[in-house]
């Protein structure tokens, strides 16, 4: 069965940091590039971040950028997300997606909040 | 960057009606476009792939057209398990997506 589970999600302070990790399984991870999208309940899909099969493209969305390192371990079939500088704005339910979208996890809660 | 535009942002129809939503680029993305189905606490489905292409399993009444920058998504009969907000999606510049804001679907 392919599959995506996220984890690594929690209650952190702002200033503070925490790490996200996707376990991909049911298919060749190092086939496909993949993705980190949130979702503030109640709202939209906003994409966070993308990287390329090895790792060599790497993208993020501007209200990201320079706080958030996406990587990849193709020999762990694992995606993770680094979110450091973290403001109550990141507080989403957080999706890691296979591109170009047919598989998604169900989501990691992150609550940025004092 | 490419933006995505989408409408209605809500709409309100009867069981049985055509339900139709569209989705503009701010560019042309070719035929790059996904078109996602999301309901209360779970995560999207894709219901359509590359514009126009149905998933596997997902039933005939919905379908998507559309080229370069206008793409249209309709269901051709609305029914009551079809109550879910749809977002169209770009895929053209890898490792980017770009999500439409979502057009939330329910029943008169």
């Amino acid at each position: 069965e392919v599959q995506l589970v996220e984890s690594g999600g929690g209650l952190v302070q702002p200033g503070r940091s925490l790490r996200l990790s996707c376990a991909a399984s049911g298919f060749t991870f190092d086939d496909y590039a993949m993705h980190w999208v949130r979702q503030v309940p109640g709202k939209g899909l906003e994409w966070v971040s993308g990287i390329s099969w090895n790792g060599g493209s790497i993208a993020y969305a501007d209200s990201v950028k320079g706080r958030f390192t996406i990587s990849r371990d193709n020999a762990r079939n694992s995606l993770y997300l680094q979110m450091n500088s973290l403001r109550p704005e990141d507080t989403a339910l957080y999706y890691c997606a296979r591109h170009p979208g047919g598989v998604w996890g169900q989501g990691t809660l992150v609550t940025v909040s004092s | 960057d490419i933006q995505m535009t989408q409408s209605p942002s809500y709409l309100s129809a009867s069981v049985g009606d055509r339900v139709t939503i569209t989705c503009q680029a701010s560019q042309d993305i070719s035929n790059y476009l996904n078109w996602y189905q999301q309901k209360p606490g779970k995560a999207p489905k894709l219901l359509i792939y590359d514009v126009s292409n149905l998933e596997t399993g997902v039933p005939s009444r919905f379908s998507g057209s559309g080229s370069g920058t206008d793409f249209t998504f309709t269901i051709s009969s609305l029914q009551p398990e079809d109550i879910a907000t749809y977002y169209c999606q770009q895929y053209d510049n890898l490792p980017r997506f770009t999500f439409g804001p979502g057009t939330k679907v329910d029943i008169k």
